[in-house]
């Protein structure tokens, strides 16, 4: 069974500082992808980043990035010069295979990190 | 317009009543999910499909029921409603298949608030 980890109800981070988002995992699936979401208090649900796990480089899009350690299990989320509107609830999950051609996944998600932002 | 949309937005009811949360997508997806968020619980997987004649349970599908109308349309329905279903409900869509450049990423409507007294 596929299971997500998020260790850390609650951070708190400084305007402009750098946070770590901690998310592992756990999955006998070889072929899996990673995600990072982003809920802030309106409730949408914002997609943040990728990571597949054949890929060879760590993904970023802009702010963000994900440090994908593959021997650990680990995919933690890194925004880089926090902003005041990175205040939200974050949520690591995992796609994985449903059958063994890999056609039909689904998403398992981790129980969040709120994230405060202070000024 | 939102490519996936979600009615009502918000809605409080009282146990025992029927009560049917509607998804329309326009983004062509074959795949729609039903979530269900919690407090310190995250997203949980109530129902999915993956086409209009495939329906499966997902880890938490006691007490709800759904209908797939068609490629876009997946209706999520409380036959008869309990507090402990006091949630905010999310439909998400996905594109089919694991061709490279294709993640299998989830886009999610804006969210059902539903309210059970």
């Amino acid at each position: 069974a596929q299971k997500i980890t998020q260790t850390q109800p609650g951070m708190f981070v400084q305007e402009k500082e750098a946070v770590t988002l901690d998310c592992t995992y756990d999955t006998s699936d070889p072929s899996y992808g990673l995600f990072w979401y982003k809920q802030p208090s309106s409730g949408e649900m914002i997609f943040l980043i990728y990571q597949g796990s054949y890929d060879q480089q760590n993904a970023t899009e802009g702010r963000y990035s994900l440090n994908f350690q593959k021997a650990r299990k680990s995919a933690n989320l890194v925004i880089s010069a926090s902003q005041l509107g990175d205040s939200a609830m974050y949520f690591c999950a995992m796609r994985a295979a449903m059958n063994s051609g890999g056609s039909n996944y689904k998403l398992t998600f981790g129980k969040g990190t709120l994230l405060t932002v202070n000024p | 317009d939102a490519d996936v949309t979600q009615t009502p937005r918000n809605r409080i009811t009282k146990t025992g009543k029927r009560i049917m949360l509607e998804c329309s997508q326009t983004k062509g997806h074959d795949r729609m999910y039903w979530y269900r968020q919690d407090p310190g619980l995250g997203l949980r997987l109530i129902y999915y499909s993956f086409d209009v004649k495939d329906i499966n349970k997902g880890e938490i599908s006691d007490g709800y029921s759904v209908s797939r109308q068609a490629q876009a349309k997946f209706s999520l329905s409380l036959e008869s409603a309990i507090p402990n279903q006091t949630a905010l409900y999310f439909c998400a869509t996905s594109d089919p298949g694991l061709a490279t450049t294709n993640t299998g990423e989830l886009f999610f409507g804006e969210g059902s608030r539903l309210t059970v007294l």
